[in-house]
C-alpha cells in the first residue's frame, strides 16, 4: 500500500520569504514522487518529479524538493515566494502496476504582501 | 495545441439525468485515466485504460462507465446522476507502462454540478 501525508493543510508566507511545504510518504516499494500545483479553477500542473535518480530534484518556477529515504520525506521548497505561487499543492506517490497515483490531501499556499 | 482536452468544462444538470464527459489526448500516450476531485479538493482515481483495455477500476458505482474507442480517447458516461456526483472530474494520460513512468499530463477538468 502507498500513501502520502501532507503535514500542513494551509501555509501562509510573505512575498520574498522562503516556502516549505511538507510531505511524508509510505510505500512498500521504491516510490516515484511528484509535486503538482493547482491554481484556482485550473487543472493540475506537474512541478517536479523524483524517479530514483538524483535525490535533490529541481522543478519549474524555482521550486525544488529533496527525497530523504531515511525520513520518508519529500518536502517542497522555494527560496523566495512570489504572489503567483499562491495555489493548492499536492504531493503524490506512485508505485506498483497501473501507474496509479495516490494524492495527498493538499496544502493551500497563501502569499501575502 | 492542448495536450489533454476535456469537454465540457462546466456541466450543470438535474438529478436522474445521464451525461457524458469527453477526453482526448494528442501526446501519443498509451494510458489514460479519470480522477475525481471532491469539494475538499481530494483527488482519487476512478479508472485507468491502457491501449483501450481497462486496467484500474476503483470502487466506483456502476452508474459510471468509461469508454475508450481508441487509445487517444477516454470518455466517461454517468447514468442517473446524483447530488453526490457533483465534483471536478479530471482526465489524464501517461506513457506506456513498460517505459519509465514520469507522471501524468492532466486535462483542465470538468466541473459537474448536479441540482
Amino acid at each position: 500500500a502507498q500513501s502520502v501525508t501532507q503535514l500542513d493543510s494551509h501555509v501562509s508566507v510573505s512575498e520574498g520569504t522562503p516556502v516549505l511545504l511538507r510531505c511524508n510518504y509510505s510505500s512498500s516499494y521504491s516510490p516515484s514522487l511528484f509535486w503538482y500545483v493547482q491554481h484556482p479553477n485550473k487543472g493540475l500542473q506537474l512541478l517536479l518529479k523524483y524517479t530514483s535518480a538524483a535525490t535533490l530534484v529541481k522543478g519549474i518556477n524555482g521550486f525544488e524538493a529533496e527525497f530523504k529515504k531515511s525520513e520518508t520525506s519529500f518536502h517542497l521548497t522555494k527560496p523566495s515566494a512570489h504572489m503567483s505561487d499562491a495555489a493548492e499543492y499536492f504531493c503524490v506517490v506512485s508505485t506498483g502496476g497501473g501507474n496509479k497515483l495516490t494524492f495527498g490531501t493538499g496544502t493551500q499556499l497563501k502569499v501575502e504582501l | 495545441d492542448t495536450a489533454v482536452s476535456q469537454t465540457p468544462k462546466y456541466l450543470v444538470t438535474q438529478m436522474g439525468n445521464d451525461k457524458s464527459i469527453k477526453c482526448e489526448q494528442n501526446l501519443g500516450h498509451d494510458t489514460m485515466y479519470w480522477y475525481k476531485q471532491d469539494s475538499k479538493k481530494f483527488l482519487k482515481i476512478m479508472f485507468s485504460y491502457n491501449n483501450k483495455e481497462l486496467i484500474i477500476n476503483e470502487t466506483v458505482p456502476n452508474r459510471f462507465s468509461p469508454k475508450s474507442p481508441d487509445k487517444a480517447h477516454l470518455n466517461l458516461h454517468i447514468n442517473s446522476l446524483e447530488l453526490g456526483d457533483s465534483a471536478v472530474y479530471f482526465c489524464a494520460s501517461s506513457q506506456d507502462l513498460r517505459r519509465s513512468f514520469v507522471g501524468y499530463t492532466f486535462g483542465s477538468g470538468t466541473r459537474l454540478t448536479v441540482v
